[in-house]
């Protein structure tokens, strides 16, 4: 099972959008609704801020949001934050039971 | 947030064995992901609530092994034949019924494999 593809590093200014993409094929990404993303910031532990490309968890600001088109999930972060300030990881379900992360991307708040 | 506490960190040489630990509140869906030093997490397998059920990851068959004690609702990451490339953060996540997504972390337990 080969990760998913993200971009390497995305940056923006306080105040500004953001969106990360992260693709994979129609076994993971393209088949279903079961993409999440993680937020890990420096030196902690990876957390969940959207499940089924766009659905928040309590207590997760609604200046993150979600999409999928075809086998292309995106991520993005409205009236970006130094907090924001992070790196990000999708994950998906896989058709065949597995799941799936993608590359990681690296953001930076400028 | 539902806490999930791992075992310590370990270093130990290449070839060798170690089991890591993860104290869950029961009857939960739970995961491993590893994290390399500097790298992106990587998916490694789920273990069912009862512990009756287990998939991994096709890179990790034949080396590594999930177990869990019920009785102590604790899920177990058995690595052997460790190589260098096995150094990495293990993570326990919690999958809440069947969501499809990590909702909680643990910790993070270290290992070091080095000679």
């Amino acid at each position: 099972q080969s990760a998913l593809t993200q971009p390497a590093s995305v940056s923006g200014s306080p105040g500004q959008s953001i969106t990360i993409s992260c693709t994979g094929t129609s076994n993971d990404v393209g088949g279903h609704q079961y993409v999440s993303w993680y937020q890990q910031l420096p030196g902690k532990t990876p957390k969940l801020i959207l499940y089924d490309v766009n659905n928040r968890p309590s207590g997760i600001p609604d200046r993150f949001s979600g999409s999928k088109s075809g086998n292309t999930a995106s991520l993005t972060v409205s009236g970006l934050q130094t907090e924001d300030e992070a790196d990000y990881f999708c994950n998906s379900y896989t058709t065949s039971g597995l799941y799936v992360f993608g590359t990681g991307t690296k953001v930076t708040v400028l | 947030q539902v806490q999930l506490v791992q075992s310590g960190a370990e270093v130990t040489k290449p070839g060798a064995s170690l089991k890591v630990s993860c104290k869950e509140p029961g009857l939960n869906w739970m995961h491993w992901v590893r994290q390399a030093p500097g790298q992106g997490l990587e998916w490694m397998g789920v273990v069912s609530p009862p512990g009756t059920w287990s998939l991994l990851a096709q890179k990790f068959r034949g080396r590594f092994t999930m177990t869990k004690d019920t009785s102590t609702s604790t899920v177990y990451m058995q690595l052997t034949s460790l190589t260098s490339d096995d150094t990495a953060v293990y993570y326990c996540a919690r999958e809440e019924e069947t969501t499809k997504k990590f909702d909680d972390w643990g910790q993070g337990t270290l290992v070091i494999v080095s000679s």
